[in-house]
């Protein structure tokens, strides 16, 4: 079974305005992560949250956690044409990181 | 700034050949991954490495995938006989952490195409 899912799957919005994607979970966690693509590149590590967090901030990006709910979503504020990408959630307790299906960000000048 | 560097970049082979992919990980890393992205889907897992065995794979690392760290700063993923659905990015990274499943760093891939 797939261990993180997205949504939305796309999400297109004006520079300035908000961005929140939200991740979701099936199995119990130690932490979750946040990766950035850019079209055709390699992953970008963002930010990495405990289990025992419920909110992290690093820059205009704000990461909340709910592991009653198995939930995650990230939140990029006062969005820039320059955030464009796509954004996965990644989860693992071994030594391997399982990526979710991702949310493609468009932010339009 | 350190970096995980790739080679090569693009590789178009034809269906049944060899084909063996390069990764130079950050220096003081100890755990090294491949995953692959086909075009337009997620990234996915293949193999992990650490202390020159692997520690996890996935199923669709069967025994046409090989790895290995022949010297003290290469990791190559061998596919033995390529076939039209192993066309993908496939990417390599490396992590200080693996137990912990710590911040992964990417390289920026190498395309496969197989014809």
């Amino acid at each position: 079974s797939q261990q993180g899912e997205e949504d939305p799957q796309a999400l297109s919005i004006q520079e300035g305005e908000n961005a929140t994607m939200n991740c979701s979970y099936k199995t119990s966690i130690n932490n979750l992560q946040w990766y950035r693509q850019n079209s055709g590149r390699g992953l970008v590590h963002l930010i990495l949250i405990r289990s025992n967090e419920r909110e992290k901030h690093s820059g205009r990006l704000r990461v909340t956690l709910d592991t009653s709910k198995k939930s995650s979503s990230l939140l990029i504020t006062a969005s820039r044409a320059a955030d464009t990408a796509s954004y996965f959630c990644a989860t693992g307790n071994t030594d391997k990181l399982i990526f979710g299906t991702g949310t493609r960000l468009q932010v339009f000048p | 700034e350190p970096e995980v560097t790739q080679t090569p970049s693009h590789q178009v082979t034809q269906m049944g050949q060899e084909v063996i992919l390069r990764c130079v990980p950050i220096s003081n890393h100890l755990y090294f991954y491949w995953y692959r992205q086909i075009l337009g889907q997620k990234v996915e897992f293949l193999v992990s490495f650490y202390n020159n065995e692997i520690s996890e794979k996935s199923e669709i690392f069967d025994d046409q995938f090989s790895v290995e760290r022949p010297d003290g700063s290469n990791f190559t993923l061998k596919i033995r006989s390529t076939k039209l659905e192993d066309s993908a990015m496939y990417f390599c990274a490396s992590s200080v952490q693996g137990r912990e499943t710590g911040e992964l760093f990417f390289g920026e891939g190498s395309r496969l195409t197989v014809l």
